[in-house]
């Protein structure tokens, strides 16, 4: 039971350039989300899901798209990278929405040049 | 949304003595309060949580108590060591809702 798979760990973009991040999880968890992780501002949720084929936006969406086409798996795609987006990215699942334990994938450090 | 504050934002403490984290927050359809522990370079990962109908839950050394009138829980180490040291989280939330994390307390244990 891998639990939440995040890849990459670490990546280096040049700004203008797009990436997908990406997220599995094996749990057959149906809420997913994405956090980023800025230092002394805690995490802020950029989109999430609470099944297949539904996607909704966080705090801080802006730059970001997702979807959802199985259960199992929740890219999360950089359009147009911008050295705002340098930070670390957490995805993570839970059994349901608020109220029960979130499962953290292993992060992705990404620095935008 | 649910508005998040976490207090101190840093603590040290001395090897052996307590640390206590407060959280506050503004919805008061909340009725799930967990707290996540992150070491450095790593994921969060839940260490305990509470739900409204119970006033206070403990495990080893670590405790959370709520208190739903002040909206307000905290976190509760006692004998702390070395391997306490971290950035702790808590995440309010409630059915249908969204996880709101604060913006965390990095603590220090002093050998």
């Amino acid at each position: 039971n891998a639990g939440v798979t995040q890849t990459p760990k670490f990546q280096v973009l040049k700004t203008g350039q797009s990436m997908t991040l990406q997220c599995a999880q094996d749990m057959n968890h149906e809420y997913m989300s994405w956090y980023r992780q800025d230092p002394g501002m805690g995490l802020r949720l950029i989109h999430y899901s609470v099944g297949a084929g539904i996607t909704d936006q966080g705090e801080v969406p802006n730059g970001y798209n997702v979807s959802r086409s199985t259960t199992e798996d929740f890219p999360l795609r950089l359009l147009s990278a911008a050295p705002s987006q340098t930070s670390v990215y957490f995805c993570a699942s839970s059994r349901a929405r608020g109220n029960t334990e979130a499962f953290f994938g292993q992060g992705t450090r990404l620095t935008v040049v | 949304g649910e508005n998040v504050e976490q207090h101190p934002s840093t603590l040290s403490v001395q090897e052996g003595d307590s640390a206590v984290i407060k959280c506050t927050y503004s919805d008061s359809a909340s009725n799930y309060f967990p707290w996540y522990k992150q070491e450095l370079g790593k994921r969060p990962q839940l260490i305990i949580d509470i739900r409204s109908n119970v006033g206070e839950k403990k495990d080893q050394r670590i405790a959370v108590t709520l208190n739903k009138t002040a909206k307000h829980f905290s976190l509760h180490i006692t004998e702390t060591q070395p391997e306490d040291s971290a950035v702790y989280f808590c995440a309010p939330g409630d059915t249908g809702n969204q996880f709101y994390f604060g913006t965390g307390t990095s603590l220090t244990v002093i050998p």
